[in-house]
């Protein structure tokens, strides 16, 4: 089996300062980790992912996440935040040991960037 | 080009009612998915199409939610006799293949049952 826990469902952070959205998950078998963004009123995007290769992974906008297996963690990060980065992020994680299953994912967290 | 479609954008139903969503996927995607988002909540796998396998029906929530993928590509996901907690936004997507790879996103469809 396989779960992911966002670990805070809201982030309050101020314009040019870090975000940190942490997310761990637990998986029998070496998982793919997606990070996913949704605007208000908008569908889905991929921020990036992670399958095995680099641990760094860098995305779209200005994030990044590192992947931990000693910690299974899989933290997103941006250095300096932007109003336009005021969305619900999610934390996905997949494995084959789910056979054809779909995507696991985390309750999602709701950053806010104050001005 | 074009992305995953979804069609009505909103539907208002009443209870005990019978409604079809529709799902026009990435051409050549071989992979499909549903999803439910409910209000402040994650979302929750439903059905998993993928190429001419018979599908995953492990996350329909009862026997009064069906789907079907017509030749691999447009997908429609019926539920019959609504209730009030089917109110949700149903989302599609899909993906080149396997579940290493990332999946794309219809904007989805909002369902509200009266």
């Amino acid at each position: 089996a396989q779960s992911v826990t966002q670990l805070d469902s809201h982030v309050s952070v101020s314009e040019g300062t870090p975000v940190l959205l942490r997310c761990n998950y637990s998986s029998s078998y070496s998982p793919s980790l997606f990070w996913y963004v949704q605007h208000p009123n908008k569908g889905l995007q991929l921020l990036l992912k992670y399958t095995s290769a680099a641990t760094l992974v860098k995305g779209i906008n200005g994030f990044e996440a590192e992947f931990k297996k000693s910690e299974t963690s899989f933290h997103l990060t941006k250095p300096s935040a932007h109003m336009s980065d005021a969305a619900e992020y999610f934390c996905v994680v997949s494995t084959m040991d789910t056979g054809r299953r779909a995507l696991t994912f985390g309750s999602g967290t709701r950053l806010q960037v104050q001005p | 080009g074009a992305g995953v479609s979804q069609s009505p954008s909103n539907k208002v139903t009443e209870k005990g009612k019978d409604v079809e969503l529709r799902c026009d996927p990435i051409s050549g995607h071989t992979a499909l998915y549903w999803y439910r988002q409910s209000l402040g909540q994650g979302l929750e796998f439903l059905i998993y199409f993928q190429g001419n396998s018979a599908p995953d029906k492990s996350g329909l929530p009862s026997d009064r939610f069906s789907a079907e993928r017509t030749g691999g590509s447009v997908s429609t996901l019926t539920i019959q006799r609504t209730q009030q907690e089917d109110s949700a936004v149903y989302l599609c997507a899909s993906s080149p293949g396997t579940l290493a790879n990332e999946q794309y996103f219809g904007p989805g469809t909002r369902l509200t049952v009266t």
